[in-house]
């Protein structure tokens, strides 16, 4: 079965610097998805960025990133220029190619000080 | 842009009482699940429908049963609620893509936090 661990309980940041979250799973598949969602206190889940295994370049939404580590089975989130509104619990997020269900971590929350 | 709509934000019940939580989406999507979110150990799929009267376990169905009748409408109940189903519970919905080169997302609700007393 596939397990995904973020083992960052907690992260923070000073505004406009850079963090990175970690994420790794394991998996025998070669064809997946990976996700990662942001839960700010409002508590709506909100994607952010997802990469498909099948391609090589890393994802990018303007301020978001990843870096995809298919061989080592890692799959960080790296935020640029930090905002307070960036402040939120963060899950990676595992889906095989042959399902539409989703494997979470146990989360991350980051705080943003000004 | 898709709505995914839980009809409580927050739901207090007692011991023994069936509780039913009720989830709502206007995408025409054939995916809807529910999870439970607890500190420490991320979300948990609780029940997944691939369709009208279809449904599938997820990792922690004990206690909970779902239903739907219609494609927009996914209902979780819990029988005979216990103080452990105190939680908070997420509903999402999503295109079906297994199988296929497409890379939906799943759209959430803003949860509802269930007390149990």
């Amino acid at each position: 079965a596939q397990t995904v661990t973020q083992s960052q309980p907690e992260m923070s940041v000073q505004e406009a610097e850079t963090v990175t979250l970690s994420c790794t799973y394991d998996t025998s598949e070669s064809d997946y998805y990976l996700f990662w969602y942001k839960q700010p206190p409002s508590r709506q889940m909100i994607l952010v960025i997802r990469q498909e295994a099948y391609k090589q370049q890393n994802a990018t939404e303007n301020r978001f990133s990843v870096n995809f580590q298919k061989a080592a089975k890692s799959f960080s989130l790296k935020i640029s220029d930090s905002q307070l509104g960036d402040a939120a619990m963060y899950f990676c997020a595992y889906r095989s190619y042959n399902t539409d269900k989703l494997i979470f971590g146990t989360g991350t929350r980051l705080q943003v000080f000004p | 842009d898709v709505k995914v709509t839980q009809s409580s934000r927050y739901l207090v019940k007692r011991t023994g009482e069936k509780v039913f939580l009720e989830c709502v989406q206007d995408m025409d999507h054939e995916n809807m699940f529910w999870y439970r979110q607890d500190p420490g150990l991320g979300l948990r799929l609780i029940y997944f429908s691939y369709d009208v009267k279809m449904k599938e376990k997820g990792d922690i169905p004990e206690g909970y049963s779902v239903s739907r009748e219609k494609k927009e409408r996914f209902s979780l109940i819990l029988e005979s609620a216990s103080t452990n189903q105190t939680s908070m519970y997420l509903c999402a919905s999503s295109l079906g893509s297994a199988g296929e080169r497409g890379n939906q997302p799943q759209h959430f609700g803003d949860g509802t936090r269930l007390s149990i007393l």
